[in-house]
């Protein structure tokens, strides 16, 4: 499986800033994903980041709120932009491996005040 | 959508005693079925999969069964420890990205 690390592991921001998750991974990986992780709660996936394109977002998430970039095949951020306290939760990165197989990263611990 | 129940949330067993986790599904295209355990501070990490075409899949402790008729497949633990104490998903794939369960958190009694 491949070894997939993020920066920052935890933060602290006030509202309004804006914060850029990067998630790095040792292989070419084709497939990116990043996932919210509310407090107790199940994995929500935001996006798919593709190379080389726009992401795609899913239904309740939009781009000037988290604009993502994916540059090459080991590399994305996620960027959470003009944050509220609701923003307040884990970020996951997640790449994909063979037939639909998914590894995460160790996630962002956000929390906004 | 596609969606998947898991039950139950919450499962406090004995050590050395056996966890039963159970999952239900609709989309009869579902065709893979992986398990992730989450431990605090840590992302979800891949303790098993199955796919469609396969009943069961055994990794020492670890089992998995699929019933594809009833649409659900569940995640077996034998003989617990206390390093298994974690969050549990299941979670679905198909034609679509991974959709996953709500979890259940196991706590296992020294």
């Amino acid at each position: 499986s491949a070894v997939i690390s993020q920066k920052p592991s935890r933060d602290i921001c006030q509202r309004g800033t804006s914060l850029t998750i990067q998630c790095q991974v040792d292989s070419q990986v084709t497939m990116m994903f990043w996932y919210r992780q509310q407090p107790g709660q199940s994995l929500t996936l935001i996006a798919t980041a593709n190379q080389g394109s726009e992401a795609t977002y899913e239904s309740g998430f939009v781009i000037d709120k988290f604009p993502i970039s994916r540059p090459n095949l080991t590399f994305s951020t996620l960027t959470v932009s003009n944050m509220s306290p609701e923003d307040s939760s884990i970020y996951l990165c997640s790449v994909g491996g063979t037939q639909e197989t998914q590894y995460f990263g160790p996630g962002t611990r956000l929390l906004v005040l | 959508g596609e969606n998947v129940e898991q039950h139950p949330s919450t499962l406090s067993v004995q050590e050395g005693d056996s966890a039963v986790i159970k999952c239900t599904y609709s989309d009869s295209a579902s065709n893979y079925f992986p398990w992730y355990k989450q431990e605090l501070g840590k992302g979800p990490q891949l303790i098993i999969d199955i796919r469609s075409n396969v009943g069961e899949k055994k990794d020492q402790r670890i089992a998995v069964t699929l019933n594809k008729t009833a649409k659900h497949f569940s995640l077996h633990i034998t003989e617990t420890q206390p390093e298994d104490s974690a969050v549990y998903f299941c979670a679905l794939g198909g034609n679509t990205p991974l959709v996953f369960g709500k979890g259940t958190r196991l706590s296992v009694i020294a």
